[in-house]
């Protein structure tokens, strides 16, 4: 039973580049959320998608950041014209549908190098 | 409010100890609170969770103490094991909102062999 997948694990990217970070729920989950993690510091919410559907996007920076889970593939956050501050961990997690949804599973998380 | 306090930052326990790391919340709107551990370059794991139901659970050496009238709660680490060094982190969420996870800002545990 395959756990959370994201990729790429690393990404190193120029100041002005697009970042694309995928992500695989679990199997049967439903729920996606992103969370990023600077050095030194604990997750911050960004967003939670449904399929086809951003629920809660509080978290995401006005400009430069979008999510999407389509119907079929991965889950998507696209960072575009990347700097400095960009640099951090990003990981997913997702959920299930029903009473349990509270329990969310982590990815690996991909590392974001902005040069 | 939806602040999640987490203290200590850091904590150095012998083996065998008992490590206590405790998270303090605002939101009563809260009503879950898992415990993540978390190792260099990985993901966070989820370790155990209560909601405000009860006052106490635990997952063989875990334990969580949960205290609604103070909006607090904490993890103990029973005979704490070198590989328990990790990072620790509390959150919390509200079922109404989706279930993002607001978290605390982290334990560094070290335990000494």
């Amino acid at each position: 039973n395959a756990g959370v997948m994201q990729n790429p694990r690393h990404l190193v990217r120029r100041r002005g580049q697009e970042a694309r970070l995928r992500c695989s729920p679990m199997k049967g989950h439903s729920h996606v959320y992103w969370y990023r993690q600077l050095p030194e510091e604990g997750l911050k919410f960004m967003v939670y998608l449904q399929k086809e559907n951003i629920i809660d996007e509080s978290g995401m920076p006005k400009e430069r950041f979008s999510a999407e889970f389509p119907k079929e593939g991965p889950s998507i956050l696209r960072i575009q014209q990347v700097v400095r501050g960009d640099s951090a961990a990003y990981f997913c997690a997702s959920s299930t549908p029903g009473p349990l949804y509270n329990e969310q599973f982590f990815g690996p998380g991909t590392r974001l190098t902005v040069l | 409010q939806q602040q999640v306090k987490q203290s200590p930052q850091s904590l150095i326990v012998q083996k065998g100890g008992i490590s206590i790391i405790n998270c303090a919340y605002e939101n009563t709107a809260f009503d879950y609170f898992p415990w993540y551990q978390q190792f260099p370059g990985k993901g966070p794991a989820l370790l155990i969770a209560i909601r405000p139901d009860v006052s106490e659970k635990k997952e063989g050496r875990f334990t969580i103490s949960f205290n609604k009238s103070a909006k607090q709660f904490s993890l103990h680490i029973m005979d704490s094991q070198p590989g328990d060094s990790a990072t620790y982190f509390c959150a919390a969420s509200r079922n109404n909102q989706g279930g993002k996870l607001i978290f605390g800002q982290g334990t560094e545990l070290s335990v000494k062999p």
